[in-house]
């Protein structure tokens, strides 16, 4: 499967601060899709970025995919408190794989 | 408000025990998706149905079975719990092929098994 990796596990920032969290994928997708998850509920999902695309914005949302390295990154800015959740990265097609996720805590 | 309804929320089976989530979506998506989420795993694919009147295989479908009962509705069936199938499930819908937007997820079913 095309299983999305992230990277890392874990990250704890200061509000304000920035997070940015990586995605390693291993094989060619047409498709990369970010989710956040909160504690105890479902999965939303925040951005798609397409295969022909190199980065795409949405509010504090900035994602960019490199198709020559399989990986894409997420970057939040100006984090919340209301950040915190656990983040993952999906490939591609009808039927999207997901990886373990990185949990962000935001420190206030 | 539209989007994916699973039931029950919490469910504790004993073993052995059989049951059915159930989960209905009202965005008229053609595919509908059964995951299971446990620790440490992030999200594994059950079984999937494409469209209407398919239903396929995904990772980890021993011990499952699905029903798409129609466009709106697919059920994710244990025949014998067993505590392996401890975790929490989530059906999701989206539009069918490759250019699909996102999938919606419903809120989760948490199922222990004793």
């Amino acid at each position: 499967s095309q299983q999305g990796e992230e990277d890392p596990q874990a990250l704890s920032i200061q509000e304000g601060e920035n997070a940015t969290m990586n995605c390693s994928y291993k094989t060619s997708i047409n498709n990369l899709q970010w989710y956040r998850q909160n504690s105890g509920r479902g999965l939303v999902h925040l951005i798609l970025i397409r295969s022909n695309e190199r980065e795409k914005h949405s509010g504090r949302l900035r994602v960019t995919l490199d198709t020559s390295k399989k990986s894409s990154s997420l970057l939040i800015t100006a984090s919340r408190a209301a950040d915190t959740a656990s983040y993952f990265c999906a490939t591609d097609g009808y039927k999207l794989s997901f990886g373990a996720g990185t949990t962000v805590t935001v420190r206030a | 408000n539209a989007g994916v309804t699973q039931t029950p929320k919490f469910q504790v089976l004993k073993t052995g025990q059989s049951m059915t989530l159930q989960c209905a979506q009202d965005m008229n998506h053609n595919s509908m998706y059964w995951y299971r989420q446990d620790p440490g795993m992030g999200l594994r694919l059950i079984y999937y149905s494409a469209s209407e009147g398919t239903t396929d295989k995904g990772e980890v479908p021993n011990g499952y079975n699905v029903s798409r009962l129609n466009k709106r509705e697919f059920s994710l069936r244990l025949e014998s719990a067993a505590p392996s199938q401890t975790s929490v499930y989530f059906c999701a819908s989206s539009e069918y092929g490759l250019l699909a937007y996102g999938y919606t997820f419903g809120s989760g079913t948490r199922l222990t098994v004793v």
